[in-house]
């Protein structure tokens, strides 16, 4: 079965510093990987996705994800924090074994960027 | 704006009640979906369409009961719910199954007193 952990329920970083926020994935065939983000009040909103290609995948508002797959894991990274981006990230994996409509996400991981 | 709407944005009801909430696609996607969003919980997928018919059912209590006219809509109707069922109730589009991205609406929050 398809799955999607985050480490981490926080994760606080300063204005300008870099942040990573972690995921790993456990898939019984090729892993299609996609990071969302939920501002307060938002639904859910596409990031990034990893289908194929290149490990570094770079998506919306400067956000990129490393795919790896020697340590089943596809965290996401941008080099320098704002504010804005402050924020609930949810990983997500498709589950092709079900015919591809299910989308299994992660608990998330609310990020908090401080001036 | 990402093309998904959903009213009402906020919902009270009592136990006894009857309501639906409904959700409107204008990308021209094939499939939508209903999701919960519980406090310190993972999404849970409630149900899909794709080209109007019902591909997924997780095993959701009957008093939730979906509804999908035409490709555009979604509707859930709700009755005889529990204080349990109070969430973010999220409903998503994608162009088909499989690799596409979805399409998020705000979100209807439901609170059953």
């Amino acid at each position: 079965a398809q799955s999607v952990a985050q480490p981490e329920d926080q994760v606080n970083v300063a204005e300008g510093n870099p942040l990573t926020v972690k995921c790993t994935y456990s898939v019984s065939g090729n892993p299609y990987l996609f990071w969302y983000v939920q501002y307060p009040n938002r639904g859910l909103q596409f990031l990034l996705k990893y289908i194929t290609g290149d490990n570094l995948v770079k998506g919306s508002y400067g956000f990129e994800a490393e795919f790896n797959k020697s340590q089943t894991s596809f965290h996401l990274k941008k080099p320098s924090a704002l504010v804005s981006d402050s924020a609930l990230y949810f990983c997500a994996v498709r589950d092709m074994d079900t015919g591809g409509f299910k989308t299994i996400f992660g608990a998330g991981t609310r990020l908090f960027v401080k001036a | 704006e990402t093309g998904v709407t959903q009213t009402p944005r906020h919902l009270v009801m009592g136990m006894t009640n009857k309501k639906s909430l409904k959700c409107e696609q204008h990308l021209g996607h094939n499939a939508m979906y209903w999701y919960k969003q519980s406090a310190k919980k993972p999404l849970e997928l409630m149900f899909v369409y794709s080209l109007e018919e019902r591909v997924e059912n997780n095993s959701v209590p009957s008093r939730f009961s979906p509804e999908c006219p035409n490709s555009s809509h979604l509707f859930l109707h709700l009755h005889t719910l529990q204080p349990e069922d109070s969430a973010l109730y999220l409903c998503a589009s994608s162009q088909d199954r499989g690799l596409d991205t979805q399409y998020f609406g705000p979100g209807t929050r439901l609170t059953v007193l």
